[in-house]
């Protein structure tokens, strides 16, 4: 099974409803992220958590919100999607405790927001 | 402004030849740069951490240099094959273990 699973894989939602995507991890790490990809703009932080108590913006955490309910579940939430919202979205892992750690990334979810 | 450069055309080689891909960046002072993988649909696969005093680090095939003085990193991939096919990221790492990503690169490997 995969270390980091996100769900819905694809979701095809309109312009101010609200979503939420999914994302959990096996891998026992204590930190999570969320980034959002959109073609030749590489991966931008929208928000991370190093805990469950410690929630953090990240680049362009504008019109969204996250919740991290355990330390293997952290969820994304779109409160009211816009189109410029429609983006590829990807979970990701890492370890703590030493000066750096790899990041383990989920399959994505493609997010299309009309 | 911090900026991550990543050649945005695609890289078309020759099977056999070793692929090179350049990631330059300026206003950044990183403690770490990683490289990864992505095919498409999926997510990155993390492939190589370099740190700032090293010069040079290999795997397998892979070898990645990292020179602070000319804010660069190249990536090779010697002996290249089709499944090598992939868009290829850049990431800087400063402080709190935050990444950077850049833009990537796509190499097309032709058998």
């Amino acid at each position: 099974d995969a270390d980091v699973t996100q769900t819905p894989r694809n979701r095809i939602t309109k312009t101010g409803k609200r979503i939420m995507l999914e994302c959990s991890q096996t891998k026992g790490h204590d930190r999570m992220y969320w980034y959002r990809q959109d073609p030749g703009l590489g991966l931008r932080l929208i928000y991370y958590s190093f805990d469950v108590k410690d929630i953090n913006k990240g680049e362009i955490s504008d019109g969204y919100s996250v919740s991290r309910q355990a330390q293997a579940k952290f969820s994304l939430s779109l409160e009211s999607a816009i189109p410029n919202q429609t983006a590829l979205y990807f979970c990701a892992t890492s370890g703590s405790g030493q000066a750096s750690y790899e990041q383990y990334f989920g399959p994505g979810t493609r997010l299309t927001v009309t | 402004s911090q900026k991550i450069e990543q050649n945005s055309e695609a890289l078309n080689i020759q099977e056999g030849k070793t692929a090179t891909l350049t990631c330059n960046y300026t206003n950044y002072s990183p403690a770490y740069l990683q490289w990864y993988r992505q095919d498409p649909g999926r997510g990155p696969v993390f492939l190589l951490l370099i740190r700032e005093n090293e010069k040079e680090k290999r795997k397998e095939r892979l070898k990645v240099t990292f020179d602070t003085t000319l804010k660069q990193s190249l990536f090779h991939i010697t002996a290249s094959q089709p499944a090598d096919s992939a868009t290829y990221l850049c990431a800087l790492e400063s402080a709190g273990n935050m990444l950077t990503f850049g833009g990537g690169t796509r190499l097309m490997v032709k058998p």
